[in-house]
């Protein structure tokens, strides 16, 4: 059974970067059927999809938060990973990685989510 | 402003029949598979309905999924207490290139 969990710090002050991983296991990252992707959901609002990669790193991304958003694999780990630049309190919400299945596009396996927490 | 329209929330009394509605353009629904995602209270979203209307296994088959030009439904008969959540369509848009979400449905069993 494929699971994925999400690690990083709960609490990241103001300007900093939010960096946030994936460990995939139970099945390897490294496939071309599938997207890695990053979801977000500020507190008691709904779901952002934030940007999604490949294996080989190819990589989409929501145009809101483009150029704050670096998101890359480490197939060796069997890991993706998020940073979020110059982030504020508007930042602050669950983050869930999760997979997605190519040109199906739906999102099947989730992580439990980790929230983050901007603030000084 | 979501990219899909939802509304914001329904509600049925137990062992009644409920739909939810989502509503998009020809750069998302109208050329994409459409997929739903029930979240229950303080749990990660969990995948309901893909390609329109096929149900992973193990989803129960009173969940039910169908698209239509540019807008899909989800449907839930038999309604049970234990279906409170909230619930969301998504799919990829052609134009952003990117996954786009409804703004969510929340489903009160009353």
């Amino acid at each position: 059974q494929l699971q994925l969990q999400e690690s990083g710090p709960g609490l990241v002050k103001p300007s900093e970067t939010l960096s946030l991983t994936c460990t995939v296991s139970g099945g390897s990252i490294s496939s071309d059927t599938y997207y890695w992707d990053w979801i977000r959901q500020p507190p008691g609002k709904g779901l952002e999809w934030i940007a999604g990669v490949s294996y080989s790193g190819i990589a989409f991304y929501n145009q809101s938060l483009r150029s704050r958003v670096t998101i890359s694999v480490d197939m060796s780990k069997n890991q993706f990973s998020l940073k979020l630049s110059s982030v504020t309190a508007a930042d602050t919400a669950v983050y869930y990685c999760a997979r997605r299945r190519e040109h199906l596009d739906h999102l099947d396996y989730w992580g439990q989510g980790t929230l983050v927490t901007v603030s000084s | 402003q979501s990219v899909l329209t939802q509304p914001p929330s329904v509600s049925a009394a137990p062992g009644q029949k409920v739909t939810i509605s989502c509503s998009g353009d020809s750069s998302n629904i109208g050329s994409k598979f459409l997929s739903w995602y029930q979240q229950l209270p303080g749990t990660a979203p969990k995948l309901l309905i893909y390609d329109n209307d096929e149900r992973p296994s193990g989803i129960p088959d009173r969940f039910s999924g169908s698209k239509s030009g540019t807008s899909a439904t989800l449907g839930i008969t038999g309604l049970q207490t234990g279906d409170e959540a909230d619930y969301y369509c998504a799919t990829w848009d052609n134009s952003l290139s990117a996954v786009v979400f409804g703004g969510g449905t929340k489903l009160t069993v009353v």
